[in-house]
């Protein structure tokens, strides 16, 4: 149990153009999903934070309007990174918690964006 | 400030060793502490978790870590390293009701 899944996998954007990221939870409902953005090299570092049916809340310097993040159901919330550029071209992972985890994240297994 | 704390970037361990990496954290209440490990191009694969009860925790692969209040450490320990082990490390924290955050990480090589 406690699967998350993201989609696309992998995906190659030309500068400029927008790109949606799915992350699901396939077998419980997540209250509270979380966007994470790694670097090469680096660790995991948190965009947003996202409640089912409110707006997500952005850590500073995350850009709102430029990773704009929906959390539509108990089981889907997704990442759209408008615009994107070169520099957003990262590993990014989500995690979804359900009450009754003792707080505990069950994450997915990332998706590589690269933009050219 | 809070933080968690990861001392070794990288450590180099012969394989059929012991192997110990660090983490501290910083926060004025105890925290709910995991270990996380990742291959390269991978999502993160949870090794072991701490939330209360036995400060000695067991996890997979033959993994273990040891909560130690007094010196708010979560060291993360394997009594012999396999070539399969080598990885990136992470250590993180949760507090109650808020996110996770994690270490700056610890990349293990293993030498045969």
């Amino acid at each position: 149990g406690a699967v998350v899944s993201q989609h696309p996998s992998w995906v190659i954007c030309k500068s400029g153009t927008s790109v949606k990221i799915e992350c699901r939870s396939l077998d419980f409902q997540a209250t509270t999903m979380f966007w994470y953005r790694q670097f090469p090299k680096q660790s995991l570092m948190l965009m947003a934070t996202s409640n089912e049916g409110s707006k997500a809340t952005y850590e500073q310097g995350v850009e709102k309007d430029k990773f704009l993040i929906n959390h539509a159901s108990l089981t889907l919330s997704t990442l759209t990174v408008t615009s994107a550029h070169p520099e957003d071209s990262s590993f990014y992972i989500c995690s979804a918690r359900s009450w009754g985890a003792y707080n505990e994240q069950f994450f997915g297994p990332g998706t590589r964006l690269t933009v050219l | 400030a809070q933080s968690v704390t990861q001392p070794d970037i990288h450590i180099t361990v012969s394989e059929g060793a012991s192997l110990e990496l660090r983490c501290n954290y910083s926060y004025g209440a105890t925290p709910y502490l995991f270990w996380y490990v990742q291959s390269p191009g991978q999502g993160l694969q949870l090794l072991l978790k701490y939330f209360s009860g036995d400060t000695l925790v067991q996890g997979i692969k033959g993994f273990e870590a040891e909560f130690k209040r007094s010196q708010s450490s979560f060291n993360l320990r394997k009594p012999s390293v396999h070539w399969s082990d080598a990885a990136e490390y992470f250590c993180a924290v949760v507090l109650t009701g808020n996110d996770m955050r994690f270490g700056a990480g610890t990349r293990l090589t293993v030498k045969p």
